[in-house]
């Protein structure tokens, strides 16, 4: 299974409300996680099960879809979301990544 | 407190070896699946294995390291390990051990929930 994120890099400012998008190549059904990972830390689950908002993740991140497409959307870009934005398929092994977005300060 | 600390990268000439091992606390190891995942300099992130819960019934390998690393967990010393052999420079990367939300690989999983801070792997000569 392929994961294909789009964009790729997006510039954006505070207060911003962003959208990324996540393609599978066939159907997942609801197994899509997204993660942020910032440079030299570890990278850190924002919604699984394509909607669920993990704990301790702020209300700003939302999830959505099913079947071969997903979207998170940061409703209100805080100075601390800028980061690198991953989607990934739970649905059966190899457990693919999207190659990524990048979210940078405008 | 949750977390996961792994130890044992570092600089390896092609064709070595090294055992990279994640050390677990803060929850029941047992009763969770493991994965190890890399980020190679410049590139994204690559799900590299995972092994289920309790006794590591089923393990999964990503086809780039196949046959040259083996997955293995000892649930009374709460660790994880990832043995690899016959190393290539495009192995290397930073090696993440992350804990799955349930106990099974598949069908079907949640995310990885808990994220150690990564052990760096050189491939050179």
């Amino acid at each position: 299974i392929q994961m294909t994120q789009s964009p790729s890099s997006l510039s954006a400012s505070v207060g911003d409300r962003v959208t990324i998008s996540c393609r599978a190549s066939q159907s997942i059904n609801n197994y899509l996680n997204w993660y942020q990972h910032k440079p030299g830390k570890a990278p850190n689950l924002l919604i699984y099960g394509a909607s669920a908002l993990e704990s301790g993740v702020p209300s700003g991140f939302s999830g959505s879809g099913f079947g071969t497409n997903f979207t998170l959307t940061i409703s209100s870009l805080q100075p601390d979301d800028f980061a690198t934005y991953y989607c990934q398929q739970s649905y059966s092994t190899p457990f693919a990544f999207g190659q990524g977005t990048r979210l940078e300060i405008k | 407190e949750v977390r996961l600390l792994e130890s044992g990268g570092g600089l390896v000439q092609p064709g070595g070896s090294l055992r990279l091992s994640c050390a677990a606390s803060g929850f029941t190891f047992s009763n969770y699946a493991m994965t190890w995942v890399r980020q190679a300099p410049g590139k994204g992130l690559e799900w590299v294995s995972s092994v289920d819960g309790g006794s590591g019934g089923t393990i999964y390998y990503a086809d780039s390291v196949k046959g040259r690393f083996t997955i293995t967990r000892d649930n009374s010393k709460n660790t994880l390990w990832l043995q690899m052999n016959s190393l290539r420079a495009e192995d290397t990367a930073i090696y993440y051990c992350a804990k799955l939300k349930q106990w099974l690989v598949t069908p079907g999983t949640y995310g990885m929930d808990v994220w150690g801070q990564g052990t760096t792997v050189t491939v050179s000569s």
